[in-house]
Formats: C-alpha cells, sequence, structure tokens
C-alpha cells in the first residue's frame, strides 16, 4: 500500500510569485483534501477535491485553487504569493465522502513553502 | 461558529502518571470528534474517534455533549507518548471538512 505523497517536500518564493504543489493519493483513495498549518497553529482546511471537481472550501481567497487529476492526484496552486502564505501545506487523502469512516484521513508529510 | 479549542500548548508529566489533553468544541449540530497524533518525524495521523469508542495505545477520549468536551486520557503515560496531539471536529456534512485545535504538546519525562 503506498501511502500519501507530496512535493516538493521544500521551497523558498518571493512575494508575488506563484507556486503549484503536488500530492499522490493512498490507493484506493479518491478524495484529496488541503490543509495549511501555519507555525504554531493546527491545520487549516483549504479545499477538498473528489471525483475532479471541488467539493468544499474553507475561508481562503480565490488565488488559492486546485486540480484532480483522473488518477486521484492533486496539484495546489497558489498565485500572487504573499508572506504570510509561508507555511507547512499538507495533503490528504481519504475515501468519499459519506463512507462510514468518514474523518479519517491520510496525511502526507507536507510541503513547507516559505515566502520572503 | 464551529471551533475547537486546546487550552494547553505543552504538557509535561512524569512516566507512569495520568495524562489527559483537554479538547473543547464548539458546534450546533451533532459532533464527531477526532484525536489526530503527529510523532517526531512522522506524519500526522488519526489516533482515535469518538464514534468508535475504542482505546488505542491505552488511550481514551469520552464525549461530553454537556460540557462541550472530548478529553484525550491515558492512566500511565509512556516516554513513548511524547508527540504533538490535535483535537478535531468533523464539519461540513458532504465533506470531510476537519476542523483542527491549536495542538497540544505531549512531553514525557523519565
Amino acid at each position: 500500500e503506498t501511502g500519501v505523497t507530496q512535493s516538493p517536500t521544500h521551497l523558498i518564493k518571493t512575494r508575488g510569485q506563484q507556486v503549484t504543489l503536488r500530492c499522490s493519493s493512498q490507493s484506493g483513495h479518491n478524495t484529496v483534501s488541503w490543509y495549511q498549518q501555519a507555525l504554531g497553529q493546527g491545520p487549516q482546511f483549504i479545499f477538498q477535491y473528489y471525483r475532479e471537481e471541488e467539493n468544499g472550501r474553507g475561508n481562503f481567497p480565490p488565488r488559492f485553487s486546485g486540480l484532480q487529476f483522473p488518477n486521484y492526484s492533486s496539484e495546489l496552486n497558489v498565485n500572487a504569493l504573499e508572506l504570510d502564505d509561508s507555511a507547512l501545506y499538507l495533503c490528504a487523502s481519504s475515501f468519499e465522502p459519506g463512507r462510514s469512516n468518514t474523518g479519517e484521513l491520510f496525511f502526507g508529510e507536507g510541503s513547507r513553502l516559505t515566502v520572503l | 461558529a464551529q471551533r475547537v479549542t486546546q487550552p494547553e500548548k505543552l504538557l509535561s508529566v512524569f512516566k507512569g502518571a495520568p495524562v489527559e489533553l483537554k479538547c473543547n468544541y464548539s458546534y450546533s449540530g451533532s459532533p464527531e470528534l477526532f484525536w489526530y497524533v503527529q510523532y517526531s518525524r512522522q506524519r500526522l495521523q488519526l489516533l482515535l474517534r469518538h464514534i468508535s469508542r475504542e482505546s488505542i495505545k491505552g488511550f481514551t477520549a469520552d464525549l461530553n455533549k454537556g460540557e462541550t468536551s472530548f478529553h484525550l486520557k491515558k492512566p500511565f503515560a509512556q516516554e513513548e507518548d511524547s508527540a504533538m496531539y490535535y483535537c478535531a471536529l468533523l464539519y461540513g456534512g458532504a465533506t470531510n471538512k476537519l476542523i483542527f485545535g491549536t495542538g497540544t504538546l505531549l512531553a514525557v519525562q523519565p
């Protein structure tokens, strides 16, 4: 069984640039969620993708966008980077919403983004 | 508004002592709550969920709707329990959206 993998693990960008983060879901999972974890905080929900469509979004501006591909992998794109976007970005895969094990997410190790 | 509060950033106990990690929530519906754990150099993972009413690694958590709490307890702490613990609330109906608390670092001293 392959776990959730994310890339890159670390990256540094400057204000105004754009970034793409990638995630491969655990085998058997068809739903991917993205979370932002700022230093000293818990993970904060950005959005979820199911059946290649956004299925729920947290309190993040439109410059945060995503994609899900037919193989269930996903991308998180952030445009016009701001200093406050510096954080650990976590990807989590799961079975589709509504199944009995809803709420059990399998996390990747994260991509640490630093915006200078 | 939906919220999860973990009042302690750090909880330090000695090996063999009881542990209680506090979690309070704010939610208008019927809550589903979870504890996630992150050991050093490992990824965030599910520890237990209240629906299962299970004991994992000696930890239990009881949902108290009257006090809106879901405290995590273990009668005798072990050094390997040292980790970051996050309480989480499932929210969003058709979305597996979790609202996390800020986490409590449990340090078990030898």
